[in-house]
C-alpha cells in the first residue's frame, strides 16, 4: 500500500462545477498537509497549505483535513477552464519529508 | 521577490555520461529540496538541503548527489546516466525546510538517449 493515494482521473467537470479532489494517507504521523496544482510542463505551484485537522479557505479553493479518518480534501468552486491542470496532494511530519500523492488530471470544460 | 530558477531548462545526454543540475532558491530560503518527476512514478524526493547540510534523502541510488553553496544556491549531479534517469527534475525551496510551505522552480527536462 503507498503512503499517499489519490485518483489519477482524469476528471472532467463543465465549467462553474464544484470540484472535488480527495486524497487518502496511511501514517498516521503526517500533521502538514498541502494542495498543489501543476499546469502542463510546469513545476508544481502551492495551493493550500493547512496543519492538523480541519479546514481551510481562500477564495474558490476549501482545503479539509479529517486525521481521524486519514482524508484530505480539495474543493475547487465555480470551476473555470484556468484550473484545467493536475492536483498534487502532500504531506508531511516535521523531521521528515514531503511525501506526494500520484495527482489527478482536471479538466474543466466551458 | 524572484521565484526559484533552475538551470538548464531543458538537457539531452547520452547513457554513461553525468550531468549538474543548478537551483536557485527564492532570496531568504535556506532549505532546497530535489524531486525526480516521471509518468510512472509521480513526484519521488531525492533530497534536501539545509545550510549547506543534507538533512533527508530518498530511497535513490548513490549516482544521485547533491550539494549546497553558502548562498543557499544548489546543484544535484547524476553520474553514469541510465535510460530511466530521463526525468523532469525539479527543486523547491523553502525558508526552513521540512514540509512546510515549499515553492517550486519549472523544472530540468533531461532526456538521456
Amino acid at each position: 500500500q503507498k503512503e499517499v493515494e489519490q485518483d489519477p482521473g482524469p476528471l472532467s467537470v463543465p465549467e462553474g462545477a464544484i470540484v472535488s479532489l480527495n486524497c487518502t494517507y496511511s501514517n498516521s504521523a503526517f500533521q502538514y498537509f498541502m494542495w498543489y496544482r501543476q499546469y502542463s510542463r510546469k513545476g508544481p505551484e502551492l495551493l493550500m497549505y493547512t496543519y492538523s485537522s480541519g479546514n481551510k479557505e481562500d477564495g474558490r479553493f476549501t482545503a479539509q483535513v479529517d486525521k481521524s479518518s486519514k482524508y484530505i480534501s480539495l474543493f475547487i468552486r465555480d470551476s473555470q477552464p484556468s484550473d484545467s491542470a493536475t492536483y498534487l496532494c502532500a504531506m508531511g511530519t516535521s523531521y521528515d519529508k514531503v511525501i506526494f500523492g500520484p495527482g489527478t488530471s482536471l479538466s474543466v470544460i466551458p | 521577490k524572484a521565484g526559484v530558477t533552475q538551470t538548464p531548462r531543458y538537457l539531452i545526454k547520452t547513457r554513461g555520461q553525468q550531468v549538474t543540475l543548478s537551483c536557485s532558491p527564492i532570496s531568504g530560503h535556506r532549505s532546497v529540496s530535489w524531486y525526480q518527476q516521471t509518468p510512472g512514478q509521480g513526484l519521488q524526493f531525492l533530497f534536501e538541503y539545509f545550510s549547506e547540510t543534507q538533512r533527508n534523502k530518498g530511497n535513490f541510488p548513490g549516482r544521485f548527489s547533491g550539494r549546497q553553496f553558502s548562498n543557499s544556491r544548489s546543484e544535484m549531479n547524476v553520474s553514469t546516466l541510465e535510460l530511466g534517469d530521463s526525468a523532469l527534475y525539479l527543486c523547491a525551496s523553502s525558508v526552513a525546510g521540512g514540509p512546510y510551505e515549499q515553492y517550486f522552480g519549472p523544472g530540468t527536462r533531461l532526456t538521456v538517449t
